[in-house]
Order: structure tokens, then C-alpha cells, then sequence
């Protein structure tokens, strides 16, 4: 069974920073590409960063780009999403999720539980 | 970047009902379309893919249809479980989105 599981989120300050983690378990990790997407309170859902099964090739959505960093270390099956920079706008739930194939097909196949961040003074 | 709009933004329907949700892509995106099913506090999950496979494990009252522009997710007979927000989402070309989401209601 695939899983998933969030951490790192919290309440935090703008213009500070916050690492998110996932572990992953239950399929062979290195073979996905993985992605980041949230959903800020009573919206919808927002792709915000995916990563290659390699590391190879990377993408980030430009309400995020330059500010947020999306790595993985498939020795741990972890994917990351380092923060810099937050602002009130990027409070959201963030899942952790599972691509159908090594190379981006943004097909999102399995999500994780969430980890929710603030940002707020 | 490719937006994609649902229609209805909600509905109201009773178990039995057959319900169709429309999702219209901003361009043409072939097939690469999505729809995922979401449950307040569960993680979202993925029904159907390239616009018409059905993901594994789900319910054959599921189906999807179009391609192109347009693109249908319908229930043929609407169960208490599948009342929930049904999201759209494009594969074609990054960045990935998303419909604004459709909310399934009990009527």
C-alpha cells in the first residue's frame, strides 16, 4: 500500500522560512516523479512544484518560483519543499504527491494527508 | 498557462441521480485531462485519467468522456459516498492545473 506522510508544517512569520518532508513507502520510490500541491483555505487545488524520479527535471509554478526549492533523496524515499521567503497567501495545506511515471506525466495517482502551514504575524 | 473552468460550480442531487460535471480547457489539450474526487479532511484521489481510463479500484458508475477542449466526469447512479467536490486537472502542459472544483450536495 502506498503512503505518504507529511511534516514540517506550522505557524511561521512572513518573510521567514519552513522545510516541509515526506516520506514515502509502499512502491519503489525512485521510479516516480513527485509533486507539491496545496489548497489554501476554501479554495481549490494548486500544483505548486514536481520533481523527476532522478532529480533530473524540475518545475515550479510562478506564484512559487524563486522562492521555494523542491529536492528529494531517494536513498530516504523523501521528498522535500524548502520555503524561503513566505507570505500570507501561500497558508495552505500542502500534500505530498505521487506521480504515475518517472517523468512528469502529472498524472497524481496517490496523495498524502497534508501538513498545514500559516503564515501570519 | 492553460485554465481550466468547471460547470456547475455545485449541484444538488439525490442518490440515484445520474450527475454530469464539464470541464473546458483554455486550449486544446488532446486527451491529458484528469479528475480527482475529494472528501473534507481525506486526501484527494485520482478517478479517472487521459480523459477516460478508469483508475483502478474505482466504481464503473464512474466515466469520463471528451477531448480537445471539452471534457465530461459522469456518475450514472449517484451513491451517498460519491457526494464530494470533483476537481479537473491538465496533464498537457505545465504548469499542471486545475478546475476551480465542482461540490456534489445532497439534495
Amino acid at each position: 500500500e502506498v503512503q505518504l506522510v507529511e511534516s514540517g508544517g506550522g505557524l511561521v512569520q512572513p518573510g521567514r522560512s519552513l522545510r516541509l518532508a515526506c516520506v514515502a513507502s509502499g512502491f519503489y520510490y525512485d521510479d516516480y516523479a513527485m509533486h507539491w500541491v496545496r489548497q489554501a483555505p476554501g479554495k481549490g487545488l494548486e500544483w505548486i512544484s514536481g520533481i523527476s524520479g532522478n532529480s533530473g527535471g524540475v518545475g515550479y509554478a510562478d506564484s512559487v518560483k524563486g522562492r521555494f526549492t523542491i529536492s528529494r533523496d531517494n536513498a530516504k524515499s523523501s521528498l522535500y519543499l524548502q520555503m524561503n521567503s513566505l507570505r500570507p497567501e501561500d497558508t495552505a495545506l500542502y500534500y505530498c504527491v505521487k506521480d504515475i511515471q518517472p517523468i512528469g506525466a502529472a498524472v497524481f495517482d496517490s496523495w498524502g494527508q497534508g501538513a498545514l502551514v500559516t503564515v501570519s504575524s | 498557462d492553460i485554465q481550466m473552468t468547471q460547470s456547475p460550480s455545485s449541484l444538488s442531487a439525490s442518490v440515484g441521480d445520474r450527475v454530469t460535471i464539464t470541464c473546458r480547457a483554455s486550449q486544446i489539450i488532446d486527451n491529458y485531462l484528469n479528475w480527482y474526487q475529494h472528501k473534507p479532511g481525506k486526501a484527494p484521489k485520482l478517478l479517472i485519467h487521459a480523459a477516460l481510463s478508469l483508475q483502478g479500484g474505482v466504481p464503473p458508475r464512474f466515466s469520463g468522456g471528451g477531448s480537445g477542449t471539452r471534457f465530461t466526469l459522469t456518475i450514472s447512479s449517484l451513491q451517498p459516498e460519491d457526494f464530494a467536490t470533483y476537481y479537473c486537472q491538465q496533464s498537457y502542459t505545465t504548469p499542471w492545473t486545475f478546475g476551480q472544483g465542482t461540490k456534489v450536495e445532497i439534495k
